[in-house]
């Protein structure tokens, strides 16, 4: 498998335009993480899907924040409209099913709202 | 909430020299623990996992980490720093019930001094 992928690597993009970030997790995978890592604020969970379905999206910071997962192979993250506070590192992983299964990381796609 | 304490947001120590960053969860049921590391403009890694099968845990690299119970610790240790050892490496939580909410500490800073 090749791992998470997760897709564009990098984007620069104007204050108040919409921001999509992609992931497709490991196959077989029945749960996906979104996190969102900065310098002053570390690693955040913003929203986490099992089978599909968003369990917990306490960590999505406002309305301006959307997340899908419209089937096993493909997530979505939506900002819109983006600010510059939004820059961030964002990480995309999966788990596969039981508590101790460890999760996979992406390599991230590193934001910039200017 | 369950969660991980990370002390010491930065850690130096000479090549060579034992390595120790510390994890404290918070929780009076024993959850399943994680320890990851993150090289520059790189996704995370998992170094180890503790399941409960055993309290001291063997992982990549040459790092172990010890589950304590009596002091809710999972501290991460590796006898002797090499400079390849250099990154951030975050200790993370999933409860031992409920939902699988996989939550990370706040990193520690891992510096090798020549």
């Amino acid at each position: 498998d090749a791992g998470v992928i997760q897709s564009p690597r990098h984007e620069v993009t104007e204050m108040g335009q919409e921001v999509t970030l992609r992931c497709k997790p490991i196959s077989g995978h029945n749960s996906l993480f979104w996190y969102r890592q900065t310098m002053m604020r570390g690693l955040e969970l913003l929203i986490y899907f099992n089978n599909n379905v968003p369990i917990d999206d306490s960590g999505m910071p406002e309305d301006r924040f959307s997340a899908k997962m419209p089937n096993a192979s493909f997530s979505t993250l939506k900002i819109q409209p983006s600010e510059p506070r939004d820059s961030a590192v964002y990480f995309c992983a999966s788990r596969d099913r039981g508590l101790n299964t460890e999760a996979f990381f992406g390599q991230g796609t590193r934001l910039t709202v200017v | 909430a369950q969660s991980v304490t990370q002390l010491g947001s930065h850690v130096s120590v000479s090549e060579g020299a034992l390595v120790l960053l510390r994890c404290n969860y918070s929780s009076s049921v024993p959850p399943y623990l994680f320890w990851y590391v993150q090289y520059p403009n790189q996704g995370l890694q998992l170094l180890l996992k503790y399941t409960s099968a055993a309290t001291l845990v063997k992982g990549i690299n040459g790092f172990e980490a010890e589950f304590k119970k009596s002091e809710t610790s999972f501290h991460l240790t590796k006898p002797s720093a090499h400079m390849s050892d250099a990154a951030e490496y975050f200790c993370a939580v999933i409860p031992n019930f409920g939902n699988e909410k996989l939550t990370f500490g706040t990193g520690t800073r891992l510096t090798i001094i020549p």
